[in-house]
């Protein structure tokens, strides 16, 4: 079946950092990847997404690149803050299926 | 409404109890989907509805596991004989049409502790 692996954490960084959350999966046929962010206290929200082969999704300077030869969907963002201390879970969908990752916990100190 | 509503938002059954959790979708969204999340782990697909119809089920881990969704909008999940292993968040998300390619809108979801 389909499945998600991302990059295991806690991943800690210092404010103005540059982040990359690795992900990668196996599926049949043509996914569609997404990112999840959940915020302390809150519900899962859609980051970004990327509907086919070298789409790149992008959205509050998180960005990421549907890669069809590395099977990959790595985020990334070039100067994170300490707003976006949260879990960050890669997904993909297929047949009308989501399959998640296990989420990685991202906390960004002043 | 603005987003997708669910209750309780915290729900402790003793062992043995029937559950019954809530999902207010989005307004018009057509697809409905429940997940099981347990602690430090993803969600995991219990089962997806699009309007009234059950498309797949296939993630109920057991026939304890019932969802429903009569009128195509609110939809109700059924857990009877609660067992310590269903201890978990139950997450609710809908989706505008019938592909999912949009992405989801979650609800804040339910945490169930069985005790």
């Amino acid at each position: 079946g389909d499945s998600v692996t991302q990059m295991e954490g806690p991943v800690t960084l210092s404010e103005e950092a540059f982040l990359t959350i690795n992900c990668t999966y196996t599926a049949t046929g043509y996914p569609s990847l997404f990112w999840y962010v959940q915020y302390p206290g809150e519900g899962l929200q859609l980051l970004l997404k990327a509907t086919k082969a070298d789409d790149k999704g992008s959205n509050k300077g998180f960005e990421a690149t549907y890669r069809k030869e590395t099977t990959s969907f790595h985020l990334e963002k070039g100067s994170v803050q300490v707003s976006d201390s949260a879990v960050y879970f890669c997904a993909l969908t297929n047949a009308g299926k989501s399959t998640f990752g296990d989420g990685t916990t991202l906390t960004v100190k002043p | 409404g603005a987003g997708v509503s669910q209750s309780p938002r915290y729900k402790v059954a003793k062992r043995g109890q029937d559950v019954a959790l809530r999902c207010d979708p989005i307004s018009g969204h057509v697809s409905l989907f429940w997940y099981q999340q347990a602690l430090g782990q993803g969600p995991e697909f219990l089962t997806y509805f699009q309007n009234e119809a059950q498309l797949d089920k296939s993630g109920l881990p057991s026939d304890r596991f019932f969802a429903e969704r009569p009128e195509g909008s609110v939809s109700t999940l059924k857990i009877q004989r609660t067992q310590q292993e269903d201890s978990a968040v139950y997450l609710c998300a809908s989706s505008l049409l019938e592909g999912v390619d949009y992405g989801y809108t979650f609800g804040s979801g339910t945490r169930l502790t069985v005790v």
